[in-house]
């Protein structure tokens, strides 16, 4: 069972709409990862966190330790942010990884 | 200043063979970890070091084991293979390890078992 839950695993939207991404995991963890894979296989990090919200350009990412729960929002979304996006999550010196979120943004 | 660099990009090899890949961190970077991306299991991790030292480890089987020297570029080696090894070999580079600010990931080796 994958301890790192992601929604929805696809997602279709019009340019220019509000994306948000989820992802859920189970246990205590030091850290959360939301990294950035294009077609082809490049990954790039996106952020990190451990508390609260970090914003970088179009992109917000926030988590709830609390309620386990993290959350990727895309503001103005444009076809070049087709990409799968993927949560994960540090905990006891590994890295967990949710399945993925495949985003694909119509002009 | 140059990215994380993985050689060779593409590999086919024969059950039963092993292999060997390479990757060079970003400069300064002393960890380096590694991925294994499956349709199927999606994004693993294989193992991560730090200073030429193994510090944490996946679960995947003894035939999965690495290396890094001591200018920290790593290699990681697969001996044995088997056709479910198939699949996109990552590595990332960075500062201070898997717990710290964020790492750089390499454009992978695609590896085939046939």
């Amino acid at each position: 069972k994958n301890e790192v839950e992601q929604s929805p695993q696809n997602l279709t939207a019009q340019e220019g709409e509000f994306i948000t991404i989820n992802c859920s995991y189970s246990v205590g963890i030091s850290a959360l990862h939301w990294l950035q894979q294009h077609p082809g296989g490049g990954i790039v990090s996106l952020f990190m966190l451990s508390s609260g919200k970090k914003k970088h350009g179009r992109l917000i990412a926030t988590i709830n330790i609390q309620e386990k729960h993290s959350s990727l929002h895309i503001t103005a979304s444009h076809p070049r942010d087709s990409a799968v996006y993927i949560c994960a999550e540090n905990r006891d010196d590994k890295i967990i990884f949710g399945k993925g979120t495949r985003l694909h943004i119509l002009p | 200043k140059a990215g994380v660099t993985q050689t060779p990009r593409y590999l086919i090899k024969t059950r039963g063979q092993q292999v060997t890949l390479s990757c060079s961190p970003i400069s300064g970077h002393r960890s380096v970890s590694w991925y294994q991306q499956t349709p199927g299991q999606g994004l693993q991790f294989l193992f991560e070091y730090f200073s030429e030292t193994q510090r944490n480890k996946g679960n995947f089987p003894g035939r999965f084991s690495g290396r890094q020297f001591s200018n920290s570029r790593s290699e990681m080696n697969v001996s044995t293979l088997e056709l479910g090894d198939s699949a996109l070999y990552l590595c990332a580079s960075s500062l201070a390890g898997v717990r710290g600010s964020g790492y750089t990931f390499g454009s992978g080796t695609r590896l085939t078992v046939v």
